[in-house]
């Protein structure tokens, strides 16, 4: 089965609070992708990040990392010193390769409310 | 803003009706992908178009069609609508079409059956 698990259905901190989203993936691919995507109250999502199978290096972009790791099938995003800007849905989706076709599968996205 | 366009934005329209979702890519983009996001299905991949020529395919049903024209731009078809059908669908563009790009998403068409 291919799946895609965010257990938090929502997260509510405090703005400057350090804040972990998870994400808990299931494929038996050995090519795939991950993405974060972040859709705001405007509706539109927003590409964050992705991620191939084969690149278990952690990535940090200012206030934003992600830690990948295949052996617990997980790509976790951390905000740190949160900011009202940052309330949003986060989703986390997995692009698994079978016989070169593609498919997008998304998590129920988790809901961030950064409080002021 | 993301450079990709749809029309409408807001379609209400009844059950057993026929309407049509349009979407521009982003220029350069290639590939164009239609999802719907629903309260009770999240966010579900329907359909992807390369150059014109359907390249993935997910949980779309029979009454749904797309097709990416010359031009690349591309039309979802949804027929015979059902009160379930109603959701917020969006469409997304890539450079390429294989599954490591980023997408770019547009506004999306908010669809209501009565």
């Amino acid at each position: 089965a291919q799946k895609v698990t965010q257990a938090q259905t929502e997260i509510s901190v405090v703005e400057k609070e350090d804040v972990t989203l998870d994400c808990v993936y299931e494929t038996r691919d050995t090519t795939y992708y991950l993405f974060w995507y972040k859709q705001p109250p405007s509706g539109e999502l927003v590409f964050l990040i992705r991620r191939n199978s084969f690149d278990e290096q952690n990535e940090i972009s200012g206030r934003y990392s992600w830690n990948f790791q295949k052996s617990t099938s997980s790509f976790n995003f951390t905000i740190t010193a949160s900011q009202v800007v940052d309330s949003a849905v986060y989703f986390c989706a997995l692009s698994p390769s079978t016989s070169g076709t593609y498919k997008y599968i998304f998590g129920t996205g988790t809901r961030l409310k950064v409080l002021a | 803003d993301s450079g990709v366009t749809q029309t409408p934005k807001h379609l209400i329209t009844a059950t057993g009706q026929r309407v049509t979702l349009r979407c521009s890519p982003r220029s350069g983009d290639l590939s164009v992908y239609w999802y719907q996001q629903s309260l009770d299905q999240g966010l579900q991949f329907l359909i992807q178009y390369y150059n014109g020529e359907e390249r993935a395919k997910g949980n779309i049903l029979e009454r749904f069609s797309a097709q990416q024209f010359p031009d690349l731009h591309s039309e979802l078809n949804l027929s015979s609508l059902e009160l379930g059908d109603s959701a917020l669908y969006f469409c997304a563009s890539s450079v390429g079409s294989a599954g490591g790009y980023e997408q770019y998403f547009g506004p999306g068409t908010r669809l209501t059956v009565t």
